[in-house]
């Protein structure tokens, strides 16, 4: 069975810009969360999506936004970008939303905002 | 609200001695506790994960990790490090809002 992917696998962009990550969960697997990590923060939750609907959401600012397509493929998209935003976007895949279930990370994008 | 506390940064092994992740955790309820671990420029991969069964908890590459609910712990252990095993390890707790905590990570080196 297939991984998580995750397209692009690196991006450069400059201030201002706006960038869409894409990502495909394990067949069957209908939640998608995503995250960003960088060095000094480490790793934060950006949000989850189930059925197409967001299901929780972490502390970051409006710009960043996804949605959930019906066959349960992610997109995660940031507006207006800073140089802040540089970091790897993990996306993690599991079968439902919620409970003890084990979550699934994709190799990540690395974006770079210049 | 959930926290997860991993009390080395770095964690330096030589090649066939046992290797000690810590882990500290604070949750509302009874959690669900993961460890997974990174190698460089690749994603994360689940090495074991508790949810409230068995206390010692066995996972890959012969990593096992212990629950103690009066310590508040869920430490990492593997008796015999490997070269491979080189890399950095997260531990995890998902709360009663099933988000996920990270912990900030431990970096383990391992030497010949």
């Amino acid at each position: 069975k297939a991984g998580v992917t995750q397209t692009p696998r690196y991006l450069i962009k400059t201030r201002g810009q706006q960038v869409t990550l894409s990502c495909s969960p394990i067949s069957g697997h209908r939640s998608v969360s995503w995250y960003q990590q960088t060095p000094g923060q480490g790793l934060q939750f950006l949000f989850e999506y189930f059925s197409e609907t967001q299901r929780n959401k972490g502390n970051f600012p409006g710009r960043f936004s996804g949605r959930q397509f019906s066959n349960s493929r992610s997109e995660m998209n940031v507006s207006t970008l800073e140089l802040g935003d540089s970091a790897l976007y993990l996306c993690a895949s599991s079968l439902v939303a919620g409970g003890p279930n084990e979550q699934f990370f994709g190799p990540g994008t690395r974006l770079t905002v210049l | 609200a959930q926290s997860v506390t991993q009390l080395d940064s770095h964690v330096s092994v030589s090649e066939g001695t046992p290797v000690l992740l810590r882990c500290n955790y604070s949750s509302s309820y009874s959690p669900s506790l993961f460890w997974y671990v990174q190698h460089p420029n690749k994603g994360l991969q689940l090495l074991l994960k508790y949810t409230s069964a068995a206390t010692l908890v066995k996972g890959i590459n012969g990593f096992e990790a212990e629950f103690k609910k009066s310590e508040t712990s869920f430490h990492l252990t593997k008796p015999s490090a490997h070269m491979s095993d080189a890399a950095e390890y997260f531990c995890v707790v998902k709360g009663d809002d099933y988000k996920l905590s990270f912990g900030a990570g431990t970096t383990v080196t391992v030497r010949a």
